[in-house]
This record gives C-alpha cells, sequence and structure tokens, in this order.
C-alpha cells in the first residue's frame, strides 16, 4: 500500500530551526512535493524534489533520498507566520499525488 | 505567477440545491485541473482529474452524477454540487497544474466553504 509517516504535531520556538521529517512508501515514485496548508485554508507550494539531495530555497530546504524513501522539510529562522500544517506529498508510479494529514507546526514566542 | 482563483470563497445553501463553484487559473493555462474535498483536521482527498475538453476522471466513491466538472477552457473548471445534502458540507478546493507534464506543479485555489442546511 501506500503510506507517508510524518509527526502529527512540532513546537519550535520563533527564530529557531526546525526539520520535518517525512518516510513514504508508494507504488513507483515521481517526485515529492512539499505543501504549506495555514488552518481554514488551501495548501501552497513550497518545494519538489525528484532527485537525491537539498533544493534550498530562501529560509526553507527540502531534502530527498529515494533509496531511504525519505525526505525532510528544514525551515529556518522561524516566523509566528510558521506556525501551520506541512504536507510531505509523494508522486507515485501514475503521478498521483498522495496526500497525507500532514505535520502541524506550533512555533512559540 | 501560478494565481488559481475560486468562487465562492463561502457558500450556504439549503439541502436539496445545486451549488456551482469556480476554478480560474489567472495568469497560466492548465491543461489539467483537480478538485478536491477536505473535511476538518482531514488530508485532502482527491475527487476528480479534469482535463480540458473532456470528460473528468472521478475517484473511485465519487459519484460523477452528483458532482459535475466541466472544464471548457484552458483557465476554467466548474464543480456543480446537485441536490447538496448536509453530508457534502465541506471545504472544496481546486488545483491546476501548469505545463502538460505530470510532474509540474499543482497551484491551489483558496478553496470554497460549503455549507448544506
Amino acid at each position: 500500500g501506500q503510506n507517508i509517516d510524518q509527526p502529527t504535531e512540532m513546537t519550535a520556538t520563533e527564530g529557531a530551526i526546525v526539520q520535518i521529517n517525512c518516510t513514504y512508501q508508494t507504488s513507483g515514485f515521481n517526485g515529492l512535493f512539499w505543501y504549506q496548508q495555514h488552518a481554514g485554508e488551501a495548501p501552497t507550494f513550497l518545494s519538489y524534489n525528484v532527485l537525491d539531495g537539498l533544493e534550498e530555497k530562501g529560509r526553507f530546504s527540502s531534502f530527498l533520498s529515494r533509496s531511504k524513501g525519505y525526505s525532510y522539510l528544514l525551515l529556518k529562522e522561524l516566523q509566528m507566520k510558521d506556525s501551520a500544517s506541512y504536507l510531505c506529498v509523494p508522486s507515485d508510479s501514475n503521478y498521483q499525488l498522495i496526500w497525507g494529514a500532514g505535520t502541524k507546526l506550533i512555533i512559540k514566542p | 505567477g501560478a494565481v488559481v482563483s475560486q468562487h465562492p470563497s463561502w457558500v450556504i445553501c439549503k439541502s436539496g440545491t445545486s451549488v456551482k463553484i469556480e476554478c480560474r487559473s489567472l495568469d497560466f493555462q492548465a491543461t489539467t485541473m483537480f478538485w478536491y474535498r477536505q473535511f476538518p483536521k482531514q488530508s485532502l482527498m482527491l475527487m476528480a482529474t479534469s482535463n480540458e475538453g473532456s470528460k473528468a476522471t472521478y475517484e473511485q466513491g465519487v459519484e460523477k452524477d452528483k458532482f459535475l466538472i466541466n472544464h471548457a477552457s484552458l483557465t476554467l473548471s466548474t464543480l456543480t454540487v446537485t441536490s447538496a445534502h448536509p453530508e457534502d458540507s465541506s471545504f472544496y478546493i481546486c488545483s491546476a497544474r501548469e505545463g502538460g507534464t505530470h510532474t509540474d506543479t499543482q497551484y491551489f485555489g483558496p478553496g470554497t466553504r460549503l455549507t448544506v442546511l
């Protein structure tokens, strides 16, 4: 079956760094997306990885290891507005996006 | 770039009525658009995939006669919830894929919150 495993909830302090880990099992693989979703809002695109390695985009970086079925999202210089759910979304052999419940990140002052 | 709009943002309707939701890609052409539904504290659930000029592909368990999808142009797709019932109350979100390849990113509209009384 297809499965995504992320922590349900994480807490971090404003200005700090947090890493959200994700392991996945899919039928085939065609890349992995990270989306941010604030409560009551639609997801917004953060990053896409298809090859192994680190992709850096401003305060956010995303890493992928295909052999390990593992990805992480790294958020630096945390701001209060970063409080949201972060969704690790792999794409399977049919290019279907596999959605889980994500990780709820709480930022404290 | 890659902006997707949805209209309306929220709607309240009586049981038995039909509701139409519009999804537009504002600054790009979207060959493929997707319709999702999300219940509180649950993950997004794909309802259907819509390709411009052809019939939508519905996911298992989604009634195509109840959720009518029309993708008449490269910038507009509509979802009509027919004979809505309280259990249809949910957050409906569309996304549009920029570009013609499957690995292109899906960009989401802001969502439509439907409440059926």
